[in-house]
């Protein structure tokens, strides 16, 4: 299984930063790096796609980056519904998560 | 309205079974892959098995491989999770998720497709304890 590595575990922000979390895969897994956002009771959503591309409803100010095997997820100007924790995923293979980046105040 | 629903789950003793079950409308179940994901408290998102449209092909992590058994009715528009030799380490939220097609891309003369998690249950709760 391909193994994902995030950082950091956590941080802490304040409302209009810009964040940025980091995602490692131990293998190549192209451009095939998805994004959730997972709020406590609520069912995960997608955030990003594809490296890079925003999901149906995702708010322009996430944006995700990198190829292969080191990726990144940005938030430019944090509003309070996104103080949450974050996932990468892999699709290149059986779905793998990282171990999540709680974002908080 | 897309929607995935679970249920089937609850508070089992350590040894014991339990069968999840999600029912899907809104959208061709048969046309998706479909993913068992779960939650343990306080940590993260694990992707516990998957499924092909036809059910020809299954994926199984190795924490679960051989105790649990991924399952569809592309008939009755749902997917199962039957789990047995459950241990307090299976205690968990478990979701069903589509695995869909969100995005297409063309490279030279050929087309790929970007899978993602894009619609997903409200989750249903399994404790293992005596």
């Amino acid at each position: 299984d391909i193994h994902m590595t995030q950082s950091p575990s956590s941080l802490s922000a304040s409302v209009g930063d810009r964040v940025t979390i980091t995602c490692r895969a131990s293998q190549s897994v192209g451009p095939y790096l998805n994004w959730y956002q997972k709020t406590p009771g609520n069912a995960p959503k997608l955030l990003i796609y594809g490296t890079s591309n925003l999901h149906s409803g995702a708010p322009s100010r996430f944006s995700g980056s990198g190829s292969g095997t080191e990726f990144a997820l940005t938030i430019s100007g944090l509003r309070p519904e996104d103080f949450a924790t974050y996932y990468c995923q892999q699709s290149y293979t059986a779905p793998t998560f990282g171990q999540g980046t709680k974002v908080e105040i | 309205e897309v929607q995935l629903v679970e249920s089937g789950g609850g508070l089992v003793q350590p040894g014991g079974s339990l069968r999840l079950s999600c029912v899907a409308s809104g959208f061709t179940f048969r046309d998706s892959w479909m993913t068992w994901v779960r939650q343990a408290p306080g940590k993260g998102l694990e992707c516990v098995a998957n499924i092909k449209e036809d059910g020809s092909d299954t994926y199984h992590v190795d924490s679960v491989r051989g105790r649990f058994t991924i399952s569809r009715d592309n008939a009755r528009n749902s997917l199962y999770l039957q789990m047995t030799s459950l241990r307090a380490e299976d205690t968990a939220v478990y979701f069903c998720a589509r695995e869909g097609r969100v995005g297409t891309y063309s490279y030279g003369e050929n087309n790929y497709h970007y899978y993602g998690l894009d619609v997903w249950g409200q989750g249903t709760t399994v404790t293992v304890s005596s």
